[in-house]
This record gives C-alpha cells, sequence and structure tokens, in this order.
C-alpha cells in the first residue's frame, strides 16, 4: 500500500547547492502534506507542510510546491548546509481531526563540503 | 519550546512479556498518536486518540495494543504479549487540532 512514494532513496548535493527532494502520492483524497526531517535514532522533526489550496509554502530556506494534477510534491533547501544531512520523510494527510499522517519511505541527503 | 517527551528510550523485553511505552505529549494539545518504524521500513501509524478514546487504528493495533490517557499528561500505548516482529521504534506525536502532528523522540523496543 504505497500512497506515499519517494523514489530517491538517497541524494547528495554540494554544500551551498540547492537539495530538491521528490514525493508522489496515489490517494486524491489527501489534502495536506508535510516534510518532517530525522536523525538517527531520533523521532521525525517538522519542517515544513502545505495544504491542497496552495501550490506553494516558503520558510526561510525551505520551500515547498505542490502539483496536485501530478500528485507531486516537492522540497526545495536553499542553500544547502551540511546540517541538512539527514533523512527527509513527506507525508500525507485528509484534513480531520486526528488525521492518521501517511509517511514516504524518506530520502536520505548528504550534503557534503 | 514544548516537545514531546517518551520514555524508557530503549526496552528490551522477552517474547510474551508486557511493556509500557509512555509519551508525555505537548500540554496544550489535545490528540494524541503512536506510529511505530520497524527498521529499515517507513514510519506506520498504529492509533489515534482524542478525548478519552480511540479516534482510528490501523491494522496493526490488534487486541494485543492498548493506549490510555492515565492523568492529564501522559499517553501510554500497551503490548500486552510481545512478539518478535513488534521490535521497532515506537513514535509518540500529539497535534493542537491543526493537522501537524510533533512527534516524540522514540522509543526503541526489542523484543528477545
Amino acid at each position: 500500500d504505497q500512497q506515499v512514494k519517494q523514489n530517491s532513496p538517497s541524494l547528495s548535493v554540494q554544500e551551498g547547492r540547492i537539495s530538491i527532494l521528490n514525493c508522489d502520492y496515489t490517494n486524491s483524497m489527501f489534502d495536506y502534506f508535510l516534510w518532517y526531517k530525522k536523525y538517527p535514532a531520533e523521532g521525525p522533526t517538522f519542517l515544513i507542510s502545505i495544504s491542497s489550496i496552495k501550490d506553494k509554502n516558503e520558510d526561510g530556506r525551505f520551500t515547498v510546491f505542490l502539483n496536485k494534477s501530478a500528485k507531486h510534491l516537492s522540497l526545495h533547501i536553499v542553500p544547502s548546509q551540511p546540517g541538512d544531512s539527514a533523512v527527509y520523510f513527506c507525508a500525507a494527510s485528509v484534513t480531520g481531526t486526528a488525521s492518521k499522517l501517511t509517511f514516504g519511505t524518506g530520502t536520505r541527503l548528504q550534503v557534503t563540503l | 519550546e514544548p516537545e514531546v517527551t517518551q520514555t524508557p528510550s530503549h526496552q528490551v523485553t522477552q517474547m510474551g512479556q508486557e511493556v509500557i511505552l509512555r509519551c508525555v505529549p505537548i500540554s496544550n494539545h489535545l490528540y494524541f498518536y503512536w506510529y511505530r518504524q520497524i527498521l529499515g521500513q517507513k514510519v506506520e501509524f498504529l492509533v489515534s486518540f482524542y478525548n478519552n478514546e480511540i479516534s482510528e487504528k490501523s491494522e496493526i493495533f490488534d487486541d494485543q495494543f492498548s493506549v490510555e490517557r492515565p492523568d492529564g499528561s501522559n499517553f501510554t500505548l500497551k503490548i500486552r504479549s510481545t512478539k518478535l516482529e513488534d521490535s521497532a521504534m515506537y513514535f509518540c506525536a500529539s497535534s493542537s487540532g491543526t493537522d501537524t502532528q510533533y512527534f516524540g523522540p522514540g522509543t526503541r523496543l526489542t523484543v528477545l
């Protein structure tokens, strides 16, 4: 049941460059999307979210783009920093009270010097 | 900054034993969740909890699992008779009613 997919298990980017992490979903009922960052042996840390009524949301170095027709979202990190090296999870939900999150498999980002 | 806390950080138990994983959600949050991540796999939803009752549960959350909010601050996950396949990281999360959930650091459960 892969309703949320992150097809790139890993990504390596040079410090200062743009990191682009991609996520696809199949369930058209999803209308709220989130990106979480996770370090080993820690819990997911919320980064940024977007509602389906928007196509872009920006917070500092992080921007999330949503293409509803393609059922695709992406996270852009500009500029990338070594501290951004972590696993990034895309998650989706159907808006409502106590809505569960459906996670992708994650993309490991390595930012090199 | 308020955060979700979980105890213990690591629990080792024998197969068939009961375990209780504890969580203290963010204080003004009303919605509580448990997720788990088996090593190398994705984070999976187990259960959501609101107003002292389960809102939704996944197929994983069978009769061996239960949740409770025994007081105004703690939220617990009990596994009655642990199996080897219950070994995983268990994450508690909470939200205020918006759809953004905030996660705790997790409890690593090892079933021998």
